[in-house]
């Protein structure tokens, strides 16, 4: 079956410990994105990847990195720099023009 | 700047009951408006999506409608299931003519809880 897996489902980590996040997609897709998740917020982007080897920063990239050296991969870093990093993260992609966003079933991230 | 407001915040209605959940946008220039339903702790899911010249378009038990010169869109639920609990989401989408590409604006998303 096609489609977006995220891995872990839940990640506990320390204050100041850097944490990466696994996005792997098997939809051929060119574009990937990450989305953070809090409570009673709309999703928001924090860095999305239109091609391999390049990617740009979304509406709250800072605090967090990423890398796109595959097609297939997008993992996402948490670093000890986000301030309020416990969040659970999507992973999307998506096709040509304006397909949908096909999710993954995303990374509960709490940090303590 | 681009915003999507959603009401109600939350709904609880009984199975079988019929419900409407709304989405009032600012987004421009208008691409499309799509529709999500969100199952706790998984991704989001596309239920629909509309376009400028649709009005209505449905898909099982749900019916999306877009009044684009109000800015406005419904989604009306039938016979509501217990598996309709969820969070809905409403993402409207701009065209960005520069770049060739299309800016997400995300709603906050309504909550519904189907009780038997």
């Amino acid at each position: 079956d096609g489609g977006i897996t995220q891995s872990p489902k839940y990640l506990f980590r320390k204050e100041g410990q850097n944490v990466t996040l696994s996005c792997e997609q098997n939809l051929n897709h060119d574009a990937m994105y990450w989305y953070r998740q809090d409570p009673g917020q709309g999703l928001r982007l924090i860095y999305y990847s239109q091609i391999v080897n390049d990617f740009q920063k979304g509406d709250i990239a800072e605090g967090y990195s990423v890398s796109r050296e595959k097609k297939e991969s997008f993992p996402l870093t948490v670093t000890s720099a986000q301030k309020n990093p416990t969040a659970f993260y999507l992973c999307a992609s998506t096709g040509y023009g304006n397909s949908p966003l096909h999710f993954g079933n995303g990374t509960r991230l709490t940090v303590t | 700047k681009n915003q999507v407001e959603q009401s109600p915040q939350s709904l609880i209605i009984l199975e079988g009951k019929n419900c409407t959940l709304q989405c009032n946008y600012t987004v421009s220039p208008f691409s499309n408006l799509r529709w999500y339903k969100q199952d706790t702790g998984r991704g989001p899911v596309s239920l629909t999506i509309m376009t400028f010249s649709e009005n209505t378009k449905s898909n099982g038990r749900y019916t999306a409608t877009l009044d684009a010169d109000t800015k406005q869109s419904s989604l009306h639920i039938t016979a509501s299931q217990l598996s309709d609990s969820a969070s809905y989401i409403c993402v409207v989408s701009a065209v960005n003519s520069g770049a060739g590409s299309y800016q997400l604006t995300f709603g906050k998303g309504t909550k519904l809880s189907v009780i038997p």
